[in-house]
């Protein structure tokens, strides 16, 4: 039973517009909700991530919108830039227990 | 540098043989913790350790095995390997994981891909 679904497989954008990613959860009790962003050949780095009693986190391009009551959360990336074509991992945790990680999207960046 | 460094990136090996994945972290963080990646199911942990000398099962953990005999090393052990156990492993550190003031955040190594023919 997944408890962190990532339903989009894939998307593309173009250079400029904005990125939309977007992720769902079943757990009402985790706590604090991140997306890591992995190249190919490469780890899963962090990326943002915001705690369950706020509603939005923003960190330059990046912003994460976290609705609760449709137990779901957004990364917003504006402008997209061809170097943000990567798989995005959404994740989140229950206190004092581990990270759930979704299936991932493919973010592909066109100049 | 901080970092998480897994040996080695790449194997190929048969069904059987048995093999070691190592992985040390460099920043004297407590909790370290296995991953393997598949396509469409995302990162799922293996197993984890809290600390020294204490380790438990994560989500799937058959067919591994692992040990915590220093802080930095966590070696990911596969005894009998076998084809389903093809994948791309990460191993991960954390300061805090699982306790007050834990935000999640995790520390990957670049990733070991390991095929079993």
């Amino acid at each position: 039973d997944q408890q962190v679904k990532q339903n989009s497989p894939s998307l593309s954008v173009q250079e400029g517009r904005i990125s939309i990613l977007n992720c769902d959860y079943t757990n009402s009790m985790f706590d604090y909700f991140l997306w890591y962003k992995k190249y190919p050949a490469e780890g899963p780095t962090f990326l943002i991530s915001i705690s369950s009693i706020k509603d939005k986190n923003e960190d330059g391009r990046f912003t994460v919108f976290l609705n609760k009551s449709a137990k779901h959360l957004s990364l917003h990336i504006v402008p997209s830039q061809p170097g943000d074509s990567a798989v995005y991992f959404c994740a989140a945790k229950e206190y004092g227990n581990k990270l759930v990680f979704g299936a991932g999207t493919i973010l592909r960046v066109k100049s | 540098e901080a970092q998480v460094t897994q040996n080695p990136r790449y194997l190929i090996t048969v069904t059987g043989k048995k093999l070691t994945v190592t992985c040390s972290q460099n920043m004297n963080h407590e909790y370290m913790s296995w991953y393997r990646q598949d396509p469409g199911l995302g990162l799922r942990q293996i197993y984890y350790s809290m600390n020294v000398e204490v380790t438990d099962k994560g989500d799937v953990p058959e067919g591994y095995k692992v040990s915590r005999k220093e802080k930095r090393n966590f070696p990911l052990i596969l005894e009998s390997p076998s084809p389903n156990q093809t994948s791309l492993y990460f191993c991960a550190s954390s300061l805090r994981q699982g306790r007050m003031g834990d935000t999640g955040e995790l520390f990957f190594g670049e990733g070991s891909r390991l095929t079993v023919l």
